[in-house]
């Protein structure tokens, strides 16, 4: 079964310091994506970052990197220049070939002025 | 913009009561999902479906039904609510997979149910 780990239930960083989200995953499938997603207060889920299980390169999205890391199967998050607004819950998820989305326990970040 | 819209934000039934939770999507998308997110256990799946009038059950289906009638819409149903159903309750959707694992879900903004 496909598992999804997300160790820390909260993490504190300084607003414009740089923070890293972990997330690690189990599979046997060599086919797999990985997402993070973003929850603010108000609710709606938003996309934030994918990468694939054959990417060579690490996914870049603007403020937002992933670091991939395929022997450890980690997929951390990593968010550059913190702002106020980068507050919210961040989930990892993982897809394999076959199968739909299953999401981990998720990570609450604050940010402080 | 591409959106997925639920009937309600917040919900109060009492136990034994019929809810129905409803779910829309204006994109074409042929895959939909239902999710119950509870602290500590992110997001659950409990069921999806992958075309009109097909359904799936996820991980935790039991004290669920769905009904998907019509491509875009796709109904959650507690046949008889329970307290234990308490829950955020958020609804997404879909590209067909095909043969690619790259199928971003958008999601609904999420039906916060309480069961008294």
């Amino acid at each position: 079964a496909q598992k999804i780990t997300q160790t820390q239930p909260g993490m504190f960083v300084q607003e414009k310091e740089a923070v890293t989200l972990d997330c690690t995953y189990d599979t046997s499938d060599p086919s797999y994506g990985l997402f993070w997603y973003k929850q603010p207060s108000s609710g709606e889920m938003i996309f934030l970052i994918y990468q694939g299980s054959y990417d060579q390169q690490n996914a870049t999205e603007g403020r937002y990197s992933l670091n991939f890391q395929k022997a450890r199967k980690s997929a951390n998050l990593v968010i550059s220049a913190s702002q106020l607004g980068d507050s919210a819950m961040y989930f990892c998820a993982m897809r394999e070939s076959n199968n739909d989305m299953r999401f981990g326990a998720g990570t609450r970040l604050t940010v402080k002025p | 913009d591409v959106k997925v819209t639920q009937s309600s934000r917040y919900l109060v039934k009492r136990t034994g009561e019929k809810v129905f939770l409803e779910c829309v999507q204006d994109m074409d998308h042929e895959n939909m999902f239902w999710y119950r997110q509870d602290p500590g256990l992110g997001l659950r799946l409990i069921y999806f479906s992958y075309d009109v009038k097909m359904k799936e059950k996820g991980d935790i289906p039991e004290g669920y039904s769905v009904s998907r009638e019509k491509k875009e819409r796709f109904s959650l149903i507690l046949e008889s609510a329970s307290t234990n159903q308490t829950s955020m309750y958020l609804c997404a959707s879909s590209l067909s997979r095909g043969p690619t694992i790259y199928n971003e879900q958008f999601f609904g903004p999420g039906t916060r149910l309480t069961v008294l």
